[in-house]
């Protein structure tokens, strides 16, 4: 069974900090899904990352796909209460199903 | 609305009763997925359909565990004999399919149900 790990598993920051979360695996990745869930929703799509090295930038989140794409990550500049949530990495592994992996999740709080 | 729909929201049911939760997708998304996220836990993948087959039941943790799509279209997944650990929200979620199973388009989800087991 492939693992993706992410960390910090929590994250309490006040606003206009910046911050970075990680996600890995031992495993290759055939493409990489950043999602954003908020209380009592379901995950809404951020990003979708395929190519290694890639670098996408959403206002003020920038996310980079590893060279060997195993692993990803989410930077945020200048947080905002707004960006509160559990931010989950999603990817699908070349020898796997049809399932699309998640990991745990990262739960972020801004403070003002 | 144009969103994934799921019902009940809410189930309070007792140990050892069957439940279903239901599951109506964007229209014109053919690719299906039930996921299960307990407290604390990530997504767990359950099942996914592609139209009305299932070619990935992977997931399902026991055979108390079934899904069924009809048309194309609305997905009912049922738990019988429900157990304490079965508590959790079951999320739904569709997609087009981009013809290859690596592919993924952005998956859509409804707000899911939260089953509790008494």
């Amino acid at each position: 069974t492939q693992l993706l790990e992410q960390s910090p598993q929590f994250l309490s920051i006040q606003e206009g900090e910046n911050l970075t979360v990680y996600c890995n695996s031992s495993s290759v990745f055939s493409s990489l899904q950043w999602y954003r869930q908020e209380p009592g929703e379901g995950p809404v799509l951020l990003v979708t990352v395929v190519t290694g090295g890639e670098v996408k930038k959403l206002k003020r989140l920038t996310f980079q796909f590893g060279d060997a794409r195993k692993d990803s990550s989410l930077h945020i500049t200048a947080a905002q209460p707004g960006d509160t949530g559990l931010y989950l990495c999603a990817g699908h592994y070349s020898n796997s199903g049809y399932a699309l992996n998640f990991g745990k999740g990262t739960s972020l709080l801004v403070t003002p | 609305g144009a969103g994934v729909s799921q019902s009940p929201s809410n189930k309070v049911t007792e140990k050892g009763k069957d439940v279903e939760l239901r599951c109506d997708p964007i229209s014109g998304h053919t690719a299906l997925y039930w996921y299960r996220q307990s407290l604390g836990q990530g997504l767990e993948f359950l099942i996914y359909f592609q139209g009305n087959s299932a070619p990935d039941k992977s997931g399902l943790p026991s055979d108390r565990f079934s899904a069924e799509r009809t048309g194309g279209s609305v997905s009912t997944l049922t738990i019988q004999r429900t157990q304490q650990e079965d508590s959790a929200v079951y999320l739904c979620a569709s997609s087009l399919f981009l013809g290859a199973k690596w592919s993924t388009g952005e998956l859509f989800f409804g707000e899911g149900s939260r089953l509790t087991v008494l």
